[in-house]
């Protein structure tokens, strides 16, 4: 199982204010995901990064940015957060595909529910 | 494009009784599927994941998921359900294309259990 830190767990911020969201994994994983999730909904994929200096955009459109310097390390920031922000936001990592058979297991942090009143 | 259907939201089973909730995937090639387990409040527990070889493979809590190629089905089982099962369920299967590894997810089936 991979060890991956996500914080706040729980944030509750103004309309405006910036905001960013931490994750950190102590596997050595090259490639980490942030998803999203509102409440009862499936999980959509909004970045991700094959490693340091690669961020990439997801399947879900999102105003949030993230940025790469350390392997370990993924934050997420929304510069003006909104009410329409307010969702679960969970980070992930995975494994070499050379691993296991080539396959490529992702491993999940607890999530950071955020709430923009 | 993947895709990945649960076609039950909600399922109730009594403590005891068996389980078994369904997924069927939408994928060109050999998938690779994964059913993970989030708690309220909680993100998401890997249960068990398939890549080649055994159809049937083994979980952790005691589930187990039967890959079914001439189905194109994924289903998670369990014989005797714990009330601590009740959770919400996910299936969701790697996409190797463009997207390079990203996991694409099914929309989830809550899992309530009776006493």
């Amino acid at each position: 199982e991979a060890d991956i830190y996500q914080t706040p767990r729980y944030l509750v911020i103004g309309t405006g204010k910036k905001i960013t969201l931490e994750c950190s994994q102590t596997m050595g994983h090259d490639k980490m995901y942030w998803y999203q999730q509102d409440p009862g909904m499936e999980l959509h994929l909004i970045h991700y990064s094959y490693g340091v200096n690669s961020t990439e955009k997801g399947d879900l459109s999102s105003e949030s940015t993230v940025s790469r310097i350390r392997t370990e390390h993924f934050p997420l920031t929304l510069e003006s957060a909104r009410p329409s922000h307010t969702s679960q936001y969970l980070c992930a990592s995975s494994e070499p595909r050379r691993y296991r058979g080539g396959g490529n297991t992702i491993y999940f942090g607890e999530g950071s529910w955020l709430t923009v009143v | 494009a993947q895709s990945v259907t649960q076609p039950d939201i909600h399922i109730t089973v009594s403590e005891g009784a068996s389980l078994e909730l369904r997924c069927n995937y939408s994928y060109g090639a050999t998938p690779y599927l994964f059913w993970y387990v989030q708690s309220p409040g909680q993100g998401l527990q890997l249960l068990l994941k398939y890549f080649s070889g055994d159809t049937l493979v083994q979980g952790i809590k005691g589930f187990e998921a039967e890959f079914k190629r001439s189905q194109s089905s994924f289903n998670l089982r369990k014989p005797s359900v714990h009330w601590s099962d009740a959770a919400e369920y996910f299936c969701a299967v790697a996409s190797y294309g463009g997207s390079q590894g990203n996991l694409i997810f099914g929309k989830g089936t809550k899992l309530s259990v009776k006493p």
